[in-house]
């Protein structure tokens, strides 16, 4: 059966710290896509990136970068210089229909608070 | 890029009422959208699975009768939670993925932050 673990619950950092999000999960599948979002508080998700199986390439963009090891079944998303308008909850997914990204099952969820 | 609305944002009401949840994907065709729900610090559990023109597909132990969906057009699905109760107190939040196009994420609303006294 397919699973998202995000271990921790919350962090809670100072302005301009480096912060990494935990994500492990669990899966049957050679072919699935893994995700991140973003709900602040306002309660929006917002989409961060989408990697699939394929792909272990770690990626950058701006302050924010993912590592993606098969090996570990992990896929961690760390903030750099981390900004107070970085708090929010951050979730990881996973999606084991390759073709139709369908039925994403997230994780629970950490939450961020950054502190001035 | 892709965006989905979803009306209302908030809603207040009384035991007993019905309440609908309007999905829209405004400037892409969904042939599929989803329906998930977020209790307080908890994580988004799919409740369904709404596809166009046909019944929507119910995640296991989520009742039909309670959340009734419609997906009549490629644009628009709704959510209808019938004779709410406190218990249904939620944030609803939809999904929509692009029609005709392989390897497309979802795109979500913003959310209805639902309060049944």
């Amino acid at each position: 059966a397919q699973k998202v673990t995000q271990a921790q619950t919350e962090i809670s950092v100072v302005e301009k710290e480096d912060v990494t999000l935990d994500c492990v999960y669990e899966t049957r599948d050679t072919t699935y896509y893994l995700f991140w979002y973003k709900q602040p508080p306002s309660g929006e998700l917002v989409f961060l990136i989408r990697r699939n199986s394929f792909d272990e390439q770690n990626e950058i963009s701006g302050r924010y970068s993912w590592n993606f090891q098969k090996s570990t079944s992990s896929f961690n998303f760390t903030i750099t210089a981390s900004q107070v308008v970085d708090s929010a909850v951050y979730f990881c997914a996973l999606s084991e229909d390759y073709y139709n990204t369908d039925k994403l099952i997230f994780g629970t969820g950490t939450r961020l608070q950054v502190f001035p | 890029g892709a965006v989905v609305s979803q009306h209302p944002s908030r809603v207040i009401c009384k035991s007993g009422t019905s309440v609908k949840i309007e999905c829209r994907s405004l400037d892409f065709q969904a042939t599929t959208m989803f329906w998930y729900r977020q209790f307080p610090k908890q994580s988004l559990m799919l409740m369904a699975t709404s596809n166009e023109g046909s019944k929507a597909t119910y995640e296991q132990g989520v009742e039909k009768d309670k959340f009734l969906i419609n997906h009549a057009s490629l644009t628009l699905s709704t959510l209808t939670v019938t004779s709410a109760h406190p218990e249904d107190s939620s944030f609803y939040i939809c999904s929509a993925r692009m029609a005709g196009v392989s390897n497309q994420p979802q795109h979500f609303g913003d959310g209805t932050r639902l309060s049944i006294l």
